[in-house]
């Protein structure tokens, strides 16, 4: 079967870095995508991982090895409005999209 | 630009009447539409998905059925909603033959069945 890991949930300090991971095993890969959704809202697109290696946005970075079924969500500087939950999904051979059940992330003071 | 319009945004419905939750996209031509649900400590599921006028693809059976009268438009139904139904849904749209296949989701639409 197919299926996505990544822990239910995470705390950090604002300021700091955290890094958010995610396991996969699908039949077929056709790329990563990391969303965001604060509480009660749509997700919304991150990043896009399809070749191995890092992809850096601003303080959000995505780093893929497909050879381990493995990625993280590098996030530095946290800030408040950085707590939400973080989904990670990956494209199966059909293309099609299989969703991990999503890291909540809990940003202190 | 493209915008995606989901209604209504919260609805409470008795066990057993009719449901349907309405989507639009604006800005953009023959895009592939997906409904989800997503309920509480679970990924998304996908429920349908929509490549063109008429063409509707079920992932999941249940209760629920899905049209696309239009080219930009998604209604998802059911005519008898059951407890098990309640949940956040939400529609999505991606650009047809999009290798990366970045889903733009609606705000979603909280249905809580009583």
């Amino acid at each position: 079967g197919q299926n996505i890991d990544q822990p239910t949930e995470m705390t950090a300090t604002e300021g700091a870095i955290v890094q958010i991971n995610c396991t996969y095993q699908t039949s077929g890969f056709n790329g990563l995508f990391w969303y965001q959704q604060h509480a009660g809202e749509a997700p919304t697109f991150l990043s896009y991982n399809v070749l191995d290696g890092l992809e850096e946005k601003g303080r959000f970075s995505s780093f893929l090895s497909r050879s381990k079924g493995y990625s993280y969500l590098l996030l530095k500087e946290l800030q408040m409005k950085d707590s939400a939950s973080y989904l990670c999904a990956v494209s199966d051979s059909n293309y099609q999209l299989i969703w991990g059940a999503g890291t909540k992330l809990i940003i202190k003071p | 630009s493209q915008t995606i319009h989901q209604w209504p945004a919260t609805l409470v419905q008795p066990v057993g009447s009719p449901l349907s939750l309405e989507c639009t996209v604006e800005g953009t031509s023959n895009p592939n539409l997906y409904w989800y649900r997503q309920a509480a400590g679970r990924g998304l599921q996908l429920l349908f998905y929509s490549v063109g006028i008429g063409q509707i693809s079920s992932e999941v059976p249940q209760n629920l059925s899905a049209s696309r009268p239009q080219d930009r438009q998604f209604i998802l139904s059911s005519k008898k909603l059951l407890l098990s139904d309640s949940g956040f849904y939400l529609c999505a749209w991606s650009a047809l033959d999009s290798g990366a296949n970045v889903l733009t989701f609606g705000a979603g639409s909280r249905l809580t069945v009583l």
